[in-house]
This record gives C-alpha cells, structure tokens and sequence, in this order.
C-alpha cells in the first residue's frame, strides 16, 4: 500500500537552511508534492516534482528526489519567521490510478529569530 | 488564481444532528476531495467525486456521505454528528489531467459536543 512518512519537527534559526525530509512508496510513476499549512489556513500548494526529475529548483525552494531510496527532501535557503508552518509532502501514484493524494502526517518547522 | 471557498471556518454543533459541509470551486474543474487532517495523522481521504453525481469512498468513509448536484459544488453530510468527528475539514478540487496538483480551500473546523 502507499505510505508517505516525514519527521515531525523541525527547528531553525532565522537565516539557516532548512531541510525537510520525505519517503514515499516505490512507483515508476509518480508526482510528489509539498504543502504548506499555516495556522488556521488550509494548504498552500508550494512545488512538485515528478519521479523522472532529480531536481527542481523555485527561488528559495530546492526540491531534491532520490528514487533510488525512495527519498524526497524541501530545502528552504535564507528561512524566515514567516516560513514557520506545517509542510506536507503528498505523493499521487499514476500506478495505482488513485486520484487522490496520499499525504504524509506533516512537519512543523519552527524559526527562532 | 483557483478559488476553492469553504462555507464555514468555524462550526459547532451537536452529537446526533445532521451536518451539512458546503464546497465550491469556481475553476470548472472534474475533481473535488474532502479529506479530514487531525494532528499527527496528516490528512486522509473522505470521499472524492470526478463528475457531477459521481462519486467515490476514500480511506475513512464511514458515517459520511457526500453529494454533488453541480459540477462547482461538493457537499460533504454527517449523517448523526458523533463527538469522534470533531476534526479540521479540508475541501480541495483539481483538474481532470493526472499532471495537476489539487487546490485546496481554508478549511472548516467542527467541533461536536
């Protein structure tokens, strides 16, 4: 079955980079998104990356895919205080046929001035 | 810019009545999800619909159903509100191309006492 797994905290200081972790199930075929879920909002669609990409880069967003381990990883350059929320990766296996997304249980990033 | 407007931010109501969760997208597309996130959980599946009167059970459909009358709208109905079903409501909508990414709304947080 599918299942999407993150850590479930992070903490930075305001200027470090932050890096945000993801395994997902194996398919030759898939897209994996991240989110962003700020408080009392529902989600931001941030980027998305599809399984025969290595890398996707959007201003301070670095999205790196290892598919040989199954690994997928959200870098955020500069973090700032605002970048303080909760990130979801989610994973669409076109395998399966499955419309909708299955998501990870989300990681909290915390940024400390 | 996809707008999917979710009726309530906050509800309260009580166990045993009959809850009616309102959603409409306004970019025509086919698919439209409710899923339900509680902390540590991430989200999960409710029901989807691809097609107006069409629908789908997600992961977690039991004591929820769900109608779509109008391609723009999706209602999610608790049948008899139980105290387990206090949880943040999550609406989202996507195209019918496998390539898209879902849109989501703000969210409805109910609270059953």
């Amino acid at each position: 079955g599918e299942d999407v797994e993150q850590s479930l905290f992070l903490s930075v200081r305001e200027g470090d980079s932050s890096v945000i972790n993801c395994t997902y199930t194996d398919s030759s075929s898939t897209y994996l998104y991240w989110y962003k879920q700020e408080p009392g909002a529902g989600l931001q669609l941030l980027t998305y990356i599809f399984s025969n990409m290595d890398m996707k880069q959007d201003q301070r967003l670095t999205v790196l895919l290892n598919k040989k381990d199954k690994h997928l990883s959200l870098r955020i350059a500069d973090t700032q205080t605002g970048d303080s929320a909760i990130y979801f990766c989610a994973e669409k296996d076109l395998d399966t046929g499955r419309r909708a997304l299955t998501f990870g249980s989300g990681t909290r990033l915390q940024v400390q001035p | 810019d996809v707008k999917v407007t979710q009726s309530s931010r906050y509800l309260v109501k009580r166990t045993g009545e009959k809850v009616f969760l309102e959603c409409v997208q306004d970019m025509d597309h086919e698919n439209m999800f409710w899923y339900r996130q509680d902390p540590g959980l991430g989200l999960r599946l409710i029901y989807f619909s691809y097609d107006v009167k069409m629908k789908e059970k997600g992961d977690i459909p039991e004591g929820y159903s769900v109608s779509r009358e109008k391609k723009e709208r999706f209602s999610l109905i608790l049948e008899s509100a139980s105290t387990n079903q206090t949880s943040m409501y999550l609406c989202a909508s996507s195209t019918g191309f496998s390539n898209q990414p879902q849109h989501f709304g703000d969210g409805t947080r109910l609270s059953i006492l």
